[in-house]
C-alpha cells in the first residue's frame, strides 16, 4: 500500500525558514516524480512544485508564487522528499500535501501538514 | 498557457447521476487529466486519470459508479447512483513538461 507521510509543519514567523519532509513507503520511490501541493484555508488546491526522478535528471520546477524562495529535493536512499521554504510570507499559510506522480498526474496523496505563518 | 476551467458548483439528488466537466485551455485539448475528490476536512484522494480518447484508469478502491470520458477539450467525471458520501469538492489536474495545474474545483451537493 502506498503511504506518504508529511511532517515538519507548524507555526512560523514571517521571513523565517521551514523544511517539510515527505516519507514514502509501499512503492519504488526512486522511480516516481514527487509533487508538493498546498491549500490555503477555504481555498482550492495550488500546485507548489515537483521534482523529477533521477532518470529524468532529478531536477525541480516551481510555481511562480514560490520560485526563488522554495526548494524541492529528494533522498532516494531514504525515500524522502523535502520542501525547503525560505522567506516565508503570511500568504504561504496552508496545508501542504506531498503526492506521488505517475506520468505527470498525481496518483497518491499524503495526509498533509499545516504551516501557519504568523507574527 | 495551460488552464483548467471547472464550474464552481453542481448538485444532484441522492441516487441520481451527475456529470462534472473540466475544460482544457486552447492548444491543450490533447492533454490527459486526473480527477481528485476532497471531502470536507479531509485530504484529496485520486479518483482516475482520463485520456483524450476517453479511456480512463481508476485508482485503487474507486467504485465503478465513477467513470470518465472526453470530448474535444472537455474531460468529464460521471458519478452514478449518488450517495451522501459523494458530497465533496472535485478537482481536475493536468500537466505539461515543466508545470502542473489544478482547476478551481467543483463543489458537489447531494440533495
Amino acid at each position: 500500500e502506498v503511504q506518504l507521510v508529511e511532517s515538519g509543519g507548524g507555526l512560523i514567523q514571517p521571513g523565517r525558514s521551514l523544511r517539510l519532509s515527505c516519507t514514502a513507503s509501499g512503492f519504488t520511490f526512486g522511480e516516481h516524480a514527487m509533487t508538493w501541493v498546498r491549500q490555503a484555508p477555504g481555498k482550492g488546491l495550488e500546485w507548489v512544485g515537483f521534482i523529477r526522478w533521477k532518470a529524468y535528471g532529478g531536477t525541480a520546477e516551481y510555481a511562480a508564487s514560490v520560485k526563488g524562495r522554495f526548494t524541492i529535493s529528494r533522498d532516494d536512499s531514504k525515500s524522502i522528499a523535502y520542501l525547503q521554504m525560505n522567506s516565508l510570507k503570511f500568504e504561504d499559510t496552508a496545508v501542504y500535501y506531498c503526492a506521488r506522480e505517475d506520468g505527470g498526474g498525481i496518483s497518491s496523496w499524503g495526509q498533509g501538514t499545516l504551516v501557519t505563518v504568523s507574527s | 498557457q495551460l488552464v483548467l476551467t471547472q464550474s464552481p458548483s453542481a448538485s444532484a439528488s441522492l441516487g441520481a447521476s451527475v456529470k462534472l466537466t473540466c475544460t482544457l485551455s486552447r492548444g491543450h485539448s490533447s492533454n490527459a487529466i486526473a480527477w481528485h475528490k476532497q471531502q470536507p476536512e479531509k485530504g484529496p484522494r485520486f479518483l482516475m486519470k482520463v485520456n483524450s480518447d476517453g479511456s480512463h484508469s481508476s485508482g485503487d478502491g474507486i467504485p465503478d459508479r465513477f467513470s470518465g470520458s472526453s470530448s474535444g477539450a472537455e474531460r468529464y467525471l460521471t458519478i452514478s447512483s449518488l450517495q451522501s458520501e459523494d458530497e465533496a469538492d472535485y478537482y481536475c489536474q493536468s500537466w505539461g513538461t515543466d508545470i502542473r495545474v489544478f482547476g478551481g474545483g467543483t463543489k458537489l451537493t447531494v440533495l
